[in-house]
């Protein structure tokens, strides 16, 4: 079935850029995403991207597709010590029934 | 606008007894998803609703597990009787509607179970 792949860990230092990789195996894929989750909290939505997109910028986000190599990143530039949270890849598609996989997650640390 | 409403928080009960979950998705919103997501991992759907039917519960358990969203609106999900292998954050989440296009989901707090 579809997976979603991210390293679990990063950490950087507050003023530093980060990037958040992820790969994912389906094909198909439609939309892909990028989530943030605080601790105690529910996720909310940072970002997405269209299949048929390589890159969208917001303000200090910025989000690379590779859909070759089904490679996704999240780059936040001016990390900031806000930013420390766990960042959640997922993708869909629209064949069989419209439906979200999300991968497991990396914890983001940004030093002071 | 409100968001998604969930209770309880927290809830720590044995194996073997039953427990109910309550879901409020922020109004309008037609599909409603129930999630379990296990510490370390990423959120695994349960169930997904649109308005009062179900579109997907292929990984539900369904000799322990029951959800139902009577009115399209509310959603309750139930264990019973839950596992230790249970324990987990189940989160519910809602989005406007399912029509192929991007897939905003909004989620709750979730509610942490903790099955001893």
């Amino acid at each position: 079935g579809e997976d979603v792949e991210q390293s679990l860990f990063l950490s950087v230092r507050e003023g530093d850029s980060s990037v958040i990789n992820c790969t994912y195996t389906d094909s198909s894929s439609t939309y892909l995403y990028w989530y943030k989750q605080e601790p105690g909290a529910g996720l909310q939505l940072l970002t997405y991207i269209f299949s048929n997109m390589d890159m969208k910028q917001d303000q200090r986000l910025t989000v690379l597709l590779n859909k070759k190599d089904k490679h996704l990143s999240l780059r936040i530039a001016d990390t900031q010590t806000g930013d420390s949270a766990i960042y959640f890849c997922a993708e869909s598609n629209d064949t069989g029934g419209f439906k979200t996989i999300f991968g497991a997650g990396t914890r983001l640390f940004v030093k002071a | 606008e409100a968001g998604v409403a969930q209770s309880p928080r927290y809830k720590i009960i044995e194996k073997r007894q039953s427990v109910a979950f309550w879901c409020n998705p922020i109004s309008g919103h037609a599909t409603l998803y129930w999630y379990q997501q296990i510490l370390g991992q990423g959120p695994k759907l349960l169930i997904q609703f649109q308005n009062n039917g179900v579109v997907d519960d292929s990984q539900l358990p369904k000799d322990r597990f029951s959800a139902e969203r009577l009115k399209g609106v509310d959603s309750t999900l139930k264990i019973q009787p839950a596992k230790l292998e249970d324990s987990a954050v189940y989160l519910c989440a809602s989005s406007l509607e399912q029509a192929g296009g991007v897939d905003t989901q909004y989620f709750g707090p979730g509610t942490r179970l903790t099955v001893l």
